[in-house]
């Protein structure tokens, strides 16, 4: 079963316009993790923000801000004032498991281009 | 602090041949993960070492096979290759605490395999 869904594969945005990148996660561990990467066409991948699953706070990061709704399982990823140096795959992940293993699972990403 | 370190970056093959791919973790990283990237498949888990031991594994077959030295040093192998192998092979460390992992993964800049 899907564990990361990534319902939006393309995107575009205006430059200096905000933009939300939706994430959708399912899991029965209490405690978890989750990930916003984000992968230019040189295919290195770059780490954006990080949210807790115990954390009361959504995580911001500079321009990025993380919506954490954990009723809905819901993880969304908000990046103010785009640049064109934004455009990249972005990819949503999770990390599950404790002191026996440790997994990241990652969704299928969304391609997000930012126009002049 | 040097970062995540995958060799080698490039490498052709052909179909039933094997291949090695390297990764050095950050300095004091205990835990290394492999993940396999194709654009039909998104980004797949492939296994994760701690401390010499193969604590996860992905949905993989028994060609995919990989090792941690004591210096938390990483090596994944592929036997038998074939044509779907071709993929970009990411490699990414994380800091841990005990034996949990925390934080982010470091990510490397990959190996990209081409199988002829």
């Amino acid at each position: 079963a899907q564990k990361i869904t990534q319902t939006q594969p393309g995107m575009f945005v205006q430059e200096k316009e905000a933009v939300t990148l939706d994430c959708t996660y399912d899991t029965s561990d209490p405690s978890y993790g989750l990930f916003w990467y984000k992968q230019p066409s040189s295919g290195e991948m770059i780490f954006l923000i990080y949210q807790g699953s115990y954390d009361q706070q959504n995580a911001t990061e500079g321009r990025y801000s993380l919506n954490f709704q954990k009723a809905r399982k819901s993880a969304n990823l908000v990046i103010s004032a785009s640049q064109l140096g934004d455009s990249a795959m972005y990819f949503c992940a999770m990390r599950e498991g404790g002191t026996s293993y440790d997994k990241v699972i990652f969704g299928p990403g969304t391609s997000l281009s930012v126009i002049p | 602090k040097a970062g995540v370190t995958q060799t080698p970056r490039y490498l052709i093959k052909t179909r039933g041949q094997q291949v090695t791919l390297s990764c050095s973790p950050i300095s004091g990283h205990r835990s290394v993960s492999w993940y396999q990237q194709t654009p039909g498949q998104g980004l797949q888990f492939l296994f994760e070492y701690f401390s010499e031991t193969q604590r996860n594994k992905g949905n993989f077959p028994g060609r995919f096979s990989g090792r941690q030295f004591s210096n938390s040093r990483s090596e994944m192998n592929v036997s038998t290759l074939e044509l779907g192998d071709s993929a970009l092979y990411l490699c990414a460390s994380s800091a841990t605490s005990g034996r949990v992992n925390t934080g982010e993964l470091f990510f490397g800049e990959g190996s990209r395999l081409t199988v002829l």
